[in-house]
């Protein structure tokens, strides 16, 4: 059984136009949640954590919650640059060095 | 500031030839260190981390191997490459309980 699970896994937007990405978790005990952004052929690249139900993180057009069993990533007018690979990666207690679970990702297009 | 390295970016192999990636990281002392495999449309799976110098765990068994021979350098290798080896590799780096830094990647093509 997943313990992380992305959707969309595909979403397709036209420029300006908001949404969001949900990233859920089923086990207990989450010490921070990470979100990254990722181009095509590239390593993933670190957007915000996220450590308590209630937290908010923002970045330009992005906007990163957290509730006890979910996180968001919020596209607010996003534009053609934002199109990426966006993947969240749960950190739980007991899970040591090995300790972020990454989810399969979200692929985002931005259309102009 | 800390940085990561990682080479070749790409690299095209022969079936049975060996492999020997490395990573190496630059301001940062005792790192956690990680190898990652990403194939096509599927999600990044954790092949090896490391908490010191030459302490591995293996997270699936594979063709593969790592070591750690230096606290901030770590090398993943094979010594015969199969087909099934193809992806993209990350290395990555944290400390304590922060997030992960990745490196740019390597593109491998088993041929």
């Amino acid at each position: 059984e997943d313990q992380v699970t992305q959707s969309p896994e595909a979403l397709r937007l036209q420029e300006g136009e908001s949404s969001s990405l949900n990233c859920s978790y089923t086990v207990s005990g989450l010490r921070g949640l990470f979100w990254y952004r990722q181009d095509p052929g590239k390593g993933p690249e670190f957007l915000f954590t996220l450590y308590s139900a209630g937290e908010e993180k923002e970045k330009e057009r992005l906007k990163a919650t957290l509730t006890k069993k979910e996180s968001f990533l919020h596209i607010t007018a996003p534009k053609p640059e934002d199109s990426a690979t966006y993947l969240c990666a749960p950190r739980f207690s007991g899970g040591g060095a090995d300790g972020l679970t990454f989810g399969k990702g979200t692929h985002l297009i931005i259309q102009p | 500031s800390q940085t990561i390295h990682q080479w070749p970016a790409t690299l095209v192999q022969p079936v049975g030839s060996p492999l020997s990636l490395e990573c190496t990281v630059e301001g940062t002392s005792n790192p956690n260190l990680y190898w990652y495999r990403q194939a096509a449309g599927r999600g990044l799976q954790l092949l090896f981390y490391s908490v010191g110098i030459g302490q591995i765990s293996s997270e699936v068994p594979q063709n593969l191997s790592a070591s750690r021979p230096q606290d901030r350098q770590f090398i993943l290798s094979s010594k015969k490459l199969l087909l099934s080896d193809s992806g993209f590799y990350l290395c990555a780096w944290s400390v304590g309980l922060g997030g992960y830094t990745f490196g740019s990647g390597t593109r491998l093509t088993v041929v």
